[in-house]
């Protein structure tokens, strides 16, 4: 089947604006995942849905920062009055079990640019 | 804070050399995944390892995992250009608070050139 998806895959805002991303994860997987890359690092952990809820949220950098997944497949990350420091790439993935190990596939990432 | 340590960061060799990248971490992990990443795209998972001392090969990639399940390496026999790319190490927590999320190193990019 088709892999993960994420939209736009590029997305420039001003400083101060609010922006929306989508990811569509794998179907049939019920975990879900956000992460944050900025040039020259690894990704960093922003939060983890199992299902609808999500499991731990405690990566996410401030209240600006929040997503949602309403009926347990598709994610929006939603970033608030964004600021020049939010500009990187920030990677989806899905995995099929919150069991062990775990195995997660990433989609390509929305790379935003805050002006 | 990085809970994983790559080295090198950077690695620059000929067609045919042989290279190993390291990931250590003081932490230890339920898992530890190896993906490669190329520009403009998400990580792709080349391996799992789960069992301390395991060791896993995928055509001429050797992957260890460290005996006390906090350290791992990735040996390349023969590198190819096509293995140009970062490698990136993640380890998965094992503490309940934290199940699911994935600690990743800062990567290693490697160049091969022909």
């Amino acid at each position: 089947g088709a892999g993960v998806s994420q939209t736009p895959s590029n997305k420039v805002t001003e400083k101060g604006k609010y922006v929306e991303l989508r990811c569509d994860p794998i179907s049939g997987h019920t975990a879900l995942y956000w992460y944050r890359q900025s040039l020259g690092q690894g990704p960093e952990f922003l939060i983890y849905f199992q299902g609808t809820g999500a499991a731990d949220d405690s990566g996410l950098p401030n209240d600006r920062f929040f997503a949602v997944r309403p009926e347990g497949s598709v994610s929006t990350l939603k970033i608030q009055r964004t600021e020049r420091g939010d500009s990187a790439v920030y990677l989806c993935a899905s995995s099929s079990s919150a069991g062990l190990p775990y195995e997660q596939y990433f989609g390509p990432g929305t790379r935003l640019t805050v002006t | 804070t990085q809970l994983l340590e790559q080295s090198p960061q950077f690695l620059s060799i000929q067609e045919g050399e042989n290279l190993t990248v390291y990931c250590n971490s003081s932490s230890v992990f339920s898992s530890l995944q190896w993906y490669r990443q190329e520009p403009g795209e998400g990580p792709v998972l080349l391996v799992t390892v789960v069992t301390g001392g395991e060791v896993k090969k995928l055509k001429r990639l050797t992957f260890q995992f460290g005996d006390a399940r906090k350290d791992s390496s990735l040996h390349i026999t023969a590198a190819q250009p096509g293995d140009t790319g970062l490698y990136l190490c993640a380890g998965a927590s094992r503490r309940g608070s934290t199940l699911g999320r994935l600690y990743f190193g800062r990567g290693t990019q490697l160049t091969v050139w022909p």
